[in-house]
């Protein structure tokens, strides 16, 4: 079975460039996550979709990030003007959104290591 | 909010030694779950463990979620078990949003 697709694996920009993430989930997997890990700590949730639906987007800073899943599969999640702070590394997982939201596994891919300079 | 707090920070093993790593948190969960991010930045789903006791291979975990406190045991450490360990969290309300700790780092030696 497929994991958690996502690209590009590394990415270099200046500050007020911007930048665009990709992640294709686990075929069959409803729902769809994107982390912010920044060095040294855990992953914090930015937003979170059931299907095609936003569930949570509470902290997601909506002045320069936005994400979509049109067609309820895959996802792009976009910064525009990146700042210093957004240096990071931007993981995308998924799970199977077949029981109540929050009460299942997550799967994550490998993520896409942000420099922005 | 819910705070998660993992113990000890850091830990450094001779392979073949046995450890045990701690979650806390703050509230009532419905979900628990433990991850290992290896040294490539790979997050592995290790648990999904909302309570009781779970093994697999030399890995086990046990989860008392009366008393908020999550454990997970690690023996015969092998060189491949290094990296950051992540016990993650989702409050027992509609918040559906797992909480991440921040971790424990560790580094098993040959």
């Amino acid at each position: 079975e497929a994991g958690v697709a996502q690209s590009p694996r590394y990415k270099i920009i200046e500050k007020r460039q911007s930048v665009a993430f990709w992640c294709n989930p686990i075929s069959g997997h409803a729902t769809l996550y994107w982390y912010q890990q920044i060095l040294g700590q855990g992953p914090k949730l930015l937003i979170q979709f059931q299907n095609n639906g936003v569930v949570d987007d509470s902290q997601l800073p909506k002045d320069r990030f936005s994400a979509e899943r049109l067609k309820g599969v895959d996802s792009t999640l976009k910064i525009q003007p990146a700042k210093l702070e957004d240096s990071a590394v931007y993981l995308c997982a998924s799970s199977l959104g077949s029981t109540a939201l929050g009460r299942e596994k997550l799967f994550f891919g490998s993520g896409t290591q942000l420099s922005v300079l | 909010g819910i705070q998660v707090e993992q113990s000890p920070p850091d830990l450094i093993l001779q392979e073949g030694a046995n450890s045990t790593l701690r979650c806390n948190f703050s509230d009532s969960v419905n979900n628990l779950q433990w991850f290992h991010q290896n040294p490539w930045g790979q997050l592995i789903n290790l648990f999904y463990i909302p309570s009781g006791t779970k093994q697999n291979g030399r890995l086990s975990a046990t989860t008392v979620a009366t008393e908020r406190y999550s454990l997970l045991y690690i023996s015969s450490s092998q060189t491949t078990d290094s990296g950051v360990y992540f016990c993650a969290v989702d409050r027992m309300d509609s918040s559906y949003k797992l909480i991440f700790g921040s971790g424990t780092r560790l580094l098993v030696r040959p």
